[in-house]
């Protein structure tokens, strides 16, 4: 079955330190990827996607996401944590049909 | 100017009653969906619309009935409210041609059954 799943549901880092966030999928071919961030009581925003282009994927408000075929992988990352980063991040993958299907988020919560 | 705008942003009802949200577009787009996502965050689609023709409906009681009047507009009717609808509902909109999974979202209809 095809599916997405972010491995954390909750991740804490100090201002200024680097934030991973995972998420792998499962199915027979590589779909389009996406991170999308919702902040509290907002909807989602598309950070970056992944399209079968370049690998590593530059995002807004310097996120990073690399994508790994061989690990069914595309982590989200940050090299310097910021206050306002703190959210849910969603990793999501189109397989092929009309939706995009959603992994169970991730709430990123930075200590000062 | 809001892209993807939903009315009303709260609502809360008693079990039973009939409730309805809106949902609209200035972006030009002819895709829409509606989302829900429960308490846990977890989002899973329901309905998807292309230029008022319904291409999705995943496994939703049929209380639940989306209508789009054009292409700008995708509303969700609920009949017969229970505690598990309970929910933040999102609407979101794609243009064609777009990846599927571009989508851009409304700020979400808070429902809350009592």
């Amino acid at each position: 079955a095809q599916s997405v799943t972010q491995l954390d549901s909750h991740v804490s880092v100090s201002e200024g330190t680097p934030v991973l966030l995972r998420c792998n999928y499962s199915s027979s071919y590589s779909p389009s990827l996406f991170w999308y961030v919702q902040h509290p009581n907002k909807g989602l925003q598309l950070l970056l996607k992944y399209t079968s282009a370049a690998t590593l994927v530059k995002g807004i408000n310097g996120f990073e996401a690399e994508f790994k075929k061989s690990e069914t992988s595309f982590h989200l990352t940050k090299p310097s944590a910021h206050m306002s980063d703190a959210a849910e991040y969603f990793c999501g993958a189109n397989f092929g049909n009309e939706k995009l299907t959603f992994g169970t988020g991730t709430r990123l919560t930075i200590i000062p | 100017d809001t892209a993807v705008s939903q009315t009303p942003k709260y609502l809360v009802t008693q079990m039973g009653n009939d409730k309805s949200i809106k949902c609209e577009q200035n972006l030009g787009h002819d895709t829409m969906y509606w989302y829900k996502q429960d308490s846990k965050k977890f989002l899973k689609i329901m309905f998807s619309y292309n230029n008022k023709e319904l291409i999705i409906n995943e496994t939703v009681p049929n209380r639940f009935s989306p209508k789009s009047p054009d292409k700008a507009h995708l509303n969700l009717h609920i009949n017969s409210l229970e505690l598990g609808d309970s929910a933040v509902y999102f609407c979101a909109s794609r243009r064609s041609g777009i990846d599927t999974g571009e989508l851009f979202f409304g700020e979400g209809s808070r429902l809350t059954v009592l």
